[in-house]
């Protein structure tokens, strides 16, 4: 079975500033697809960015990006330039190929700071 | 039509009341889900349908009572619930592409219901 771990239950992070938030996970697949779920106060699953295994480059999505190291079963997410508007809950997520469910890490509660 | 829509948005229940939620998407998806989420956990899944038919049930409660009419709409059937029952719940969809295998979820904005 798979798991994912988020190891921070809660950040933050000055306006306009960078944070960086962790998750690995665990898994003996060798093609799956990894994700970062945004849940702001409204609780919308928004998805902020994806990832898959077989690629070995970091995907962006504007002041989004990730540090996928599939070795070491590690993917990381990097927000630039904070803004209040981030300021929810971001879930990591693992899913294998295929109409499968997605396996959730507890969760990072950020919060934004002006 | 790019969305996942939810009705209803709001929902206080009884215990001994009948009630369904519905979920519904024009992108021709074939998958769907259910989760449940309590506040401040991460989603936990209840169902799956692939193709209109059951293929995931993790073991929830017979009072939930799932239903896919069509490839668009997805219900849940709900009776003599209990007050832990009282949750988010989502309904989520996904793609598929055939040449990328792109397996992206797609989520409705949950309804909340208040069993009480």
């Amino acid at each position: 079975a798979q798991t994912v771990t988020q190891s921070q239950p809660e950040m933050s992070v000055q306006e306009a500033e960078t944070v960086t938030l962790s998750c690995t996970y665990d898994t003996s697949e060798n093609n799956y697809y990894l994700f970062w779920y945004k849940q702001p106060p409204s609780r919308q699953m928004i998805l902020v960015i994806r990832q898959e295994a077989y690629k070995q480059q970091n995907a962006t999505e504007n002041r989004f990006s990730v540090n996928f190291q599939k070795a070491a079963k590690s993917f990381s997410l990097k927000i630039s330039d904070s803004q209040l508007g981030d300021t929810a809950m971001y879930f990591c997520a693992f899913m294998k190929p295929g109409n499968t469910p997605l396996v959730f890490g507890k969760g990072t509660r950020l919060s934004v700071i002006a | 039509d790019t969305e996942v829509t939810q009705t209803p948005k709001h929902l206080v229940m009884g215990m001994t009341n009948k009630k369904s939620l519905k979920c519904e998407q024009h992108m021709g998806h074939r998958a769907m889900y259910w989760y449940k989420q309590k506040a401040k956990k991460p989603p936990e899944l209840m169902f799956v349908y692939s193709y209109e038919k059951l293929s995931i049930n993790e073991s929830v409660p017979s009072r939930f009572s799932p239903e896919c009419p069509n490839s668009s709409l997805l219900n849940l059937h709900l009776h003599a619930l209990q007050p832990e029952d009282s949750a988010l719940y989502l309904c989520a969809s996904t793609p598929r592409d055939r040449n990328r295998g792109y397996n992206e979820q797609f989520f409705g904005p949950g309804t909340r219901l208040t069993v009480l």
